[in-house]
């Protein structure tokens, strides 16, 4: 069974920090996601990484795929209150039986104070 | 993205009871799934609704407890049977698209057996 380990489960901090996600794995995954969720509402694509060492940026975020394809790091720079929700990485299984399922690591709950 | 319909966003139901949940997906999609999740956690995978044919299920779920239909490639239930206050949680569905890298999520029924 493939896992994702994702840390830390909990983030509080003022508006203006910076803070980095992380998400590992022992197993390669074909590609892994990173969704964001709030209360109510299912959890928001916001990026694919797909290949080893690539780096995707969204707005302040910033998002590094590990390059042997088993971790990944998210980063925000100078959060703000709205960046607020739970962060979920979530690795794509490409082959057999498994095709197509998500693994999801543990999630991060963000709280950015103003 | 495929935007999804899940009704209904929330229920309080008595133990012993069944309740079924659907996702209404506004074009055809390759792959629909049903999640579980409490409460700023994570998701966990009940099974994949395969259409046509009988679900998917994970380890420690079973077609008894969790009946799935999905009859063509936009619609799916996911039924709860026999309730008991273990089985309060949010389930979600979620669907792939046609040539989509990104999965889409309903907002979730937030069940609460009482």
């Amino acid at each position: 069974t493939q896992l994702l380990e994702q840390s830390p489960q909990f983030l509080s901090i003022q508006e203006g920090e910076n803070l980095t996600v992380y998400c590992n794995s022992s197993s390669v995954f074909s590609s892994l996601q990173w969704y964001r969720q709030e209360p109510g509402e299912g959890p928001v694509l916001l990026v694919t990484v797909v290949t080893g060492g690539e780096v995707k940026k969204l707005k302040r975020l910033t998002f590094q795929f590990g390059d042997a394809r088993k971790d990944s790091s998210l980063h925000i720079t100078a959060a703000q209150p709205g960046d607020t929700g739970l962060y979920l990485c979530a690795g794509v299984n490409a082959g057999g039986t498994s095709y197509g399922k998500l693994t999801f690591g543990q999630g991060t709950i963000l709280t950015v104070h103003p | 993205s495929a935007v999804i319909s899940q009704k209904p966003s929330r229920d309080i139901c008595q133990r012993g009871t069944s309740l079924t949940i659907q996702c209404q997906v506004d074009s055809q999609v390759t792959m629909m799934f049903w999640y579980r999740q409490q409460p700023g956690q994570s998701l966990t995978l009940i099974a994949t609704a395969n259409q046509g044919s009988e679900a998917t299920y994970e380890s420690g779920f079973v077609i008894d407890k969790f009946p799935i239909s999905r009859p063509n490639l936009t619609f799916s239930t996911l039924t709860v049977s026999n309730m008991s206050p273990e089985d309060s949680s949010i389930y979600l569905c979620s669907v792939v698209g046609f040539g989509v890298v990104g999965y889409t999520f309903g907002s979730g029924t937030r069940l609460t057996v009482v």
